[in-house]
């Protein structure tokens, strides 16, 4: 599977838009993007994953580029609760289906007032 | 509520004791998976389980053991072996069918002394 890069940290204002950028220059064809987030202490959340095309839900958005080199996750109006480690991992869409999940060490998002 | 429980959330252990932890689902999921995560660091895989009666080891397999009797039951047995066991252990799911995302645990976090 196709291994990520994303900034260690970033900070975001209150009601401002927080974009989070993942590098994945060695994706291939059949391999998804996806995104999870990690409140403190919790469990992983499942957020948004796309392919090809640009993916939006009512939680984020997911913009790819167009040689799906990289990626950026928009959270529109972050807020307080929004602060957590956010996670960009690519998967291949096997034949069988199955396809484990391998985590990097993600990006720890510090929303502020 | 559908979803995946974890017990107990916090579990101290002597060292040099084995100690089992718990994973059910009520998901209806075939893919099961164990995690560890230590203090600032990603998550990386231990084991994973695709069907009932079949496991296979991930990236730090060594001093850890599953069984996977039931599609419901995913548990990890923390043995003597593992040389630095204290860490906060999470459990995921999944349909294993392409394109899915997986369901996480709330972790557990043991702590050996």
């Amino acid at each position: 599977d196709a291994k990520t890069t994303q900034p260690p940290s970033m900070d975001c204002a209150e009601g401002r838009a927080a974009n989070l950028p993942c590098n994945h220059s060695t994706i291939s064809g059949n391999e998804y993007v996806y995104w999870y987030r990690q409140i403190h202490s919790q469990g992983p959340q499942y957020i948004i994953h796309g392919l090809k095309n640009n993916e939006t839900n009512e939680m984020a958005s997911l913009i790819i580029t167009e040689d799906r080199k990289s990626s950026t996750l928009i959270l529109p109006h972050a807020t307080l609760r929004d602060t957590a480690v956010y996670y960009c991992i690519v998967r291949v869409a096997r034949l069988t289906g199955f396809q484990k999940l391998v985590f990097g060490t993600g990006t720890r998002l510090l929303v502020s007032p | 509520d559908g979803g995946i429980t974890q017990s107990p959330k916090y579990l101290f252990r002597k060292e040099g004791q084995n100690v089992t932890l718990s994973c059910e689902q009520n998901l209806n999921h075939d893919a099961m998976y164990w995690y560890r995560q230590d203090p600032g660091q990603g998550l990386r895989l231990i084991y994973y389980s695709q069907i009932v009666n079949d496991f296979q080891k991930g990236d730090i397999a060594e001093g850890y053991s599953v069984s996977r009797e039931k599609k419901e039951s995913f548990p990890l047995t923390v043995t003597s072996a593992q040389k630095n066991p204290t860490a906060f252990y999470l459990c995921a799911s999944s349909t294993g069918t392409v394109n899915t995302e997986a369901f996480f645990g709330q972790g557990t976090r043991l702590t050996v002394v």
